[in-house]
């Protein structure tokens, strides 16, 4: 079956980065884009970006760009997700979720079970 | 960037109970609409895609209908596990957008 596991928890100063991990199983990782959803603590869900794990090309929300790098190990099925320029509005729960089109809405339909990273000095 | 605005934000209900929850967006999204539902520490479940499409898995207690701009979740009989929060979103167009929740207790 289709499984994203994510690395575990970080603690972060403001300033720094975080590297988030998804390795993906169960299915050929390179046929599926990743998406990166973010959840400050008693919020909502926040898109933050995609990458084609093919070609390594990625997208992002305004928002994060040139703070946000998306990229790729194929050899491992893993997904990376960079943020830097932490602040301590960043704490938050991370999810990484398959995008999966097979024609319709390509909804996310399997997620990672999240890492929190918690921004404070 | 598209704007999803669900209602309401909570309710509270009852076993057995109907329930709906409306999402409307910002401008026409087609069918590209997603419900997803959400327990506390835990990651959000693919529940209904392409606005009324039920999820592989999902009970069928749970329905979806809309298009264009407004969109309807509805759970036909309320079971003890689906107190939780839904969240619609659009993947018609990236930025892709959520709505804000809607958190369902219990009565």
């Amino acid at each position: 079956q289709v499984q994203l596991v994510q690395s575990g928890a970080e603690v972060k100063k403001p300033g720094a980065s975080v590297k988030v991990s998804c390795k993906a199983s169960g299915y050929t990782f390179t046929s599926h884009y990743l998406h990166w959803v973010r959840q400050a603590p008693g919020q909502g869900l926040e898109w933050m970006g995609r990458i084609n794990p093919n070609s390594g090309g990625s997208n992002s929300a305004q928002k994060f760009q040139g703070r946000v790098t998306m990229t790729r190990d194929t050899s491992i099925s893993t997904a990376y997700m960079d943020l830097s320029n932490l602040r301590s509005d960043d704490t938050a729960m991370y999810f990484c979720a398959r995008h999966y089109c097979d024609g319709g809405s390509c909804p996310l339909d399997s997620w990672g079970q999240g890492t929190l990273v918690t921004v404070s000095s | 960037d598209i704007q999803m605005t669900q209602s309401p934000s909570s309710l509270s209900a009852s076993v057995g109970d109907r329930v709906t929850i409306t999402c409307r967006a910002s401008q026409s999204i087609s069918n590209y609409l997603n419900w997803c539902q959400q327990k506390p520490g835990k990651a959000p479940k693919l529940l209904i895609y392409s606005a009324s499409s039920l999820q592989s898995g999902v009970p069928s207690r749970f329905s979806g209908s809309g298009s264009g701009t407004d969109f309807t979740l509805n759970i036909s009989s309320l079971q003890p596990e689906d107190f939780a929060t839904y969240y619609c979103h659009q993947s018609y167009i990236m930025p892709w957008t959520f709505g804000q929740g809607t958190k369902v207790e219990i009565k």
